[in-house]
């Protein structure tokens, strides 16, 4: 069965700390992104890899990082965690083509809830 | 800019009855629509995707339409139950690159 595992389910961290949050995928995809979801606000795009060591920023980049160095594993890096940043943060997979029958279908992992004291 | 709407307030609706969810689009031609369905505290999982020469795409109890004169897909569920409660999203190819926009979602509750 195939899988995007999260580190963690849950953390709660004090303002200023730099928090990891982990993204691991068990299906050779290229492209791995990074989401936050907010009530009311839906998925909104932080950053997103399509290959190793590469990264574009999404809608909302700012306040985070990304790590790819292993195609399987993404990183997002919040340096100087802040109140605002918490969130239900979403990591997702997939691969990239065109046409049929490639369905552009996002693989998700089961979030990590983070709450920043 | 591109925007997704989806109904914002829960629908609740009897158990045997055919669920209808509505994701309305702006500044977009997309090249397909998708759908998602999220339970609580987990993370979304994919359902169907339709194309936008098709104008209609059913997987068992499933079925969406996807009216792009309109920029509008609905989303059914026939003969809901109970185990159907959960939020639904829209999402969209954004153009000219590999990111996913997702609607805000519509939660929906089916009573027993």
């Amino acid at each position: 069965d195939v899988k995007v595992t999260q580190s963690s389910r849950y953390l709660v961290k004090r303002t200023g700390e730099k928090v990891f949050l982990e993204c691991v995928q068990d299906m050779d995809h290229e492209n791995m992104f990074w989401y936050r979801q907010d009530p009311g606000l839906g998925l909104r795009l932080i950053y997103f890899s399509y290959d190793v060591k590469m990264k574009e920023k999404g809608d909302i980049p700012e306040g985070y990082s990304v790590s790819r160095e292993k195609k399987e594993r993404f990183s997002l890096i919040l340096e100087s965690a802040s109140t605002n940043q918490t969130s239900m943060y979403l990591c997702a997979s997939t691969n990239p083509g065109t046409g049929a029958p490639n369905t552009g279908e996002l693989f998700f992992g089961e979030g990590s809830r983070l709450t920043v004291l | 800019s591109q925007k997704i709407e989806q109904n914002s307030e829960a629908l609740n609706i009897q158990e045997g009855k055919t669920a209808t969810l509505t994701c309305n689009y702006t500044n977009y031609s997309p090249a397909y629509l998708q759908w998602y369905r999220q339970d609580p505290g987990r993370g979304p999982v994919f359902l169907l995707l339709i194309r936008e020469n098709e104008k209609e795409k059913r997987k068992e109890r499933l079925k969406v339409t996807f009216d792009t004169t309109l920029k509008q897909s609905l989303f059914h569920i026939t003969a809901s139950q109970p185990a159907d409660s959960a939020t639904y999203l829209c999402a969209l190819p954004r153009t000219g690159g590999f990111k996913t926009i997702f609607g805000a979602g519509t939660r929906l509750f089916v009573k027993a």
